[in-house]
């Protein structure tokens, strides 16, 4: 399995909602990234996990949750969004040590906050 | 702090013209990796170059990275329609995984 794999693919939430999203692979990676990308805009770096730890946060807003339940599994937690985090939410996930291999990313979530 | 930015930000070419984009970085980098978004997609690892003034093809492409290991360009030739997408180079924040991505360049590629 190469893949990373993220559901939901599309996602309307309101201001006041709580959602979550969801990213897996199995390729055995230890690293996973969470990025924003805004249209016509490169992918924003927000947190990355090395072996299931928070090793950076981006000095997200905490309206922004990750969690890392397992090795092969990441969430990211959302609560009282704003209009302006309207975007791609792209899961990557890569070798701990093994950087030339890249990253390989998942197909996104499109969000859209109302 | 690091900033990659890449020119030009959008190039239009005809099916079968040649296509270049330049990638630089403020800092020196210990590699530089290049990725491609299609339109609607997700970035799609293509290469990493690790040494400086290192050379590498795959096919129709071209990659090179700069001597002093803050530079690098993607050449593609004899473009074809399935070459349209976004171009990212991006590089590592210091002795981390981080990955910062370069600003992109859009190729649109015309039959």
């Amino acid at each position: 399995d190469t893949e990373v794999t993220q559901t939901p693919k599309h996602l309307v939430m309101g201001m006041t909602n709580k959602k979550s999203l969801k990213c897996e692979q199995h390729m055995g990676h230890r690293a996973m990234y969470w990025y924003k990308q805004k249209a016509k805009k490169p992918p924003e770096l927000m947190f990355v996990y090395s072996y299931e730890k928070l090793s950076i946060n981006e000095s997200v807003p905490s309206r922004f949750s990750p969690e890392c339940p397992n090795s092969s599994l990441l969430n990211l937690h959302l609560h009282a969004l704003q209009p302006e985090d309207s975007a791609l939410y792209l899961c990557a996930s890569s070798h701990q040590n093994r950087a030339d291999y890249g990253y390989t990313f998942g197909s996104g979530t499109r969000l859209t906050v109302v | 702090g690091q900033q990659v930015m890449q020119i030009p930000q959008y190039q239009h070419v005809q099916e079968g013209e040649d296509f270049t984009t330049y990638c630089n970085s403020s800092t020196t980098l210990s590699n530089i990796q290049w990725y491609k978004q299609r339109p609607g997609g997700h970035p799609v690892f293509l290469i990493q170059l690790v040494k400086s003034g290192e050379v590498k093809k795959q096919k129709r492409l071209t990659f090179q990275f700069g001597e002093a290991k803050k530079n690098s360009s993607l050449h593609i030739t004899a473009t074809q329609t399935t070459d349209v997408g976004t171009y990212f180079c991006a590089g590592p924040r210091g002795a981390t995984n981080k990955l910062i991505f370069g600003t992109g360049t859009l190729l649109a590629v015309q039959p």
